[in-house]
């Protein structure tokens, strides 16, 4: 079973530059989300798809960044303008989405560094 | 809010050595609880997790991990650790309800030294 695909796995800008990352995740996953992790801690989440629909952006800094996921497959999470401290790594995660045993399977991330 | 501590950000054994990672969350609630491995140069790897039942959870590799309701923790062991362990280990809770949001401690650097 292929896993989750992300690309790029590398991308450095200047600040104020924009930025987009794409996301495939495992097939038959209805459960898309995105995840920033900054060097030293621990991954926090920013959005959550069920299929195309969002169902959690509370942390997403809407001023700033955007997701979509239009067909309920693929999604793109887009930076516009970055800031130094958008330095991070990018994860996406997928998971089938129903029942407490769900269970989340992550990419491989794209590093962002920002300058 | 809920959080997850891992107390212990850097760890250094020697192969054969016995591993105990300490794993505290804040949240009465019911809980999941999920230990991911980083290691070097890979993505996440889901090690083990625990839903419900026997509160003693095996996963890959040799691991396992203790959940303790009383002391809101969900330590991670193994008995004699390999060089192949050195990675970084998360410990990550969800509470549930609408989202399925896992919130994740800030990791435990292990180095194991031949």
């Amino acid at each position: 079973e292929a896993g989750v695909a992300q690309s790029p796995r590398y991308k450095i800008i200047e600040k104020r530059q924009s930025v987009a990352f794409w996301c495939n995740p495992i097939s038959g996953h209805a459960t898309l989300y995105w995840y920033q992790q900054i060097l030293g801690q621990g991954p926090k989440l920013l959005i959550q798809f069920q299929n195309n629909g969002v169902v959690d952006d509370s942390q997403l800094p809407k001023d700033r960044f955007s997701a979509e996921r239009l067909k309920g497959v693929d999604s793109t999470l887009k930076i516009q303008p970055a800031k130094l401290e958008d330095s991070a790594v990018y994860l996406c995660a997928s998971s089938y989405g129903q029942g407490r045993t769900d269970t989340q399977y992550f990419g491989p991330g794209t590093r962002l560094t920002v300058l | 809010a809920q959080s997850v501590s891992q107390h212990n950000h850097h760890v250094i054994l020697s192969e054969a050595a016995s591993l105990e990672l300490g794993c505290n969350y804040s949240y009465g609630g019911t809980v999941n609880l999920f230990w991911y491995v980083q290691y070097p140069g890979q993505h996440l790897q889901l090690l083990l997790k625990y839903f419900s039942g026997d509160p003693l959870v095996k996963g890959i590799k040799g691991f396992e991990a203790e959940f303790i309701k009383s002391k809101f923790s969900f330590n991670l062991r193994k008995p004699s650790v390999q060089w192949s362990d050195t990675a970084e280990y998360f410990c990550a809770v969800r509470s549930g309800g609408a989202t399925n949001k896992l919130i994740f401690g800030t990791g435990t650097l292990l180095a194991v030294q031949p």
